[in-house]
């Protein structure tokens, strides 16, 4: 049964701390977006790719967080220096973009802490 | 203003009733609606998708857009203890999904 895989599944972390945060997209699929939730803003887009390369990164904080796709079965999220601001439940969820299915398969998430 | 809005509830309604979920959106350039549901600890799942106005079915869940009034309900018939989740509408660009605007969900709990 074909998923997304997240790792790690919690992380707590000390502020200015650097945080890695690791995807594995479903085989085949060609798109990978990283999302940001919380409580009041819900799920916020942060990022994704397109055959790993970057198509859209104007959600994310750009002076410390970044993203990439160093292959196509690995999609990494970090924040350097994390803040408490950060915390927040970090999902990454695959598809078949564009003229495939609709649908987004998500991962189980990585649940931030920064204290 | 949010583009996408929804009431979080939390909303408890007991077993065998129709539930109803609702969200306004504010930009009439998009096409695309979803339902996404999610249960605690996991991440969404794609329960139904629609692009045009009207009526959708899938089982006991229908969605319903309204282009004219900017509205998305998603109907929960004979509602059951494993409905109980968070349920999330998204909307989709004009280039189709690939950036979706979610609603902040609302919180559901379905009493045996």
């Amino acid at each position: 049964d074909a998923r997304v895989t997240q790792t790690p599944r919690h992380k707590v972390t000390e502020m200015g701390q650097e945080v890695t945060m690791r995807c594995q997209p479903i085989l085949g699929h060609n798109t990978v977006f990283w999302y940001r939730q919380t409580m009041m803003q819900g799920l916020e887009l942060l990022a994704y790719f397109r055959n790993r390369a970057p198509l859209d990164d104007s959600g994310m904080p750009k002076d410390r967080f970044s993203a990439e796709m160093p292959d196509a079965t690995l999609a990494t999220l970090k924040i350097q220096p994390s803040e408490p601001r950060d915390s927040a439940v970090y999902f990454c969820a695959s598809a078949d973009l564009p003229g495939g299915s609709e649908k987004l398969f998500f991962g189980s998430g990585t649940q931030l802490s920064v204290l | 203003q949010k583009e996408v809005e929804q009431d979080p509830g939390p909303l408890s309604v007991p077993e065998g009733a129709i539930v109803s979920l609702n969200c306004t959106y504010s930009n009439s350039a998009f096409q695309y609606f979803m339902w996404y549901r999610q249960y605690s600890r996991k991440g969404p799942e794609l329960l139904m998708y629609t692009y045009s106005s009207g009526n959708k079915e899938d089982g006991r869940f229908t969605a319903q857009v309204d282009k004219s009034s900017k509205y998305i309900s998603l109907f929960i018939r004979d509602s059951q203890p494993s409905d109980s989740a968070t349920y999330l509408c998204a909307k989709g660009s004009n280039f189709g999904n690939e950036k979706l605007t979610f609603g902040t969900g609302t919180r559901l709990t379905i009493i045996p």
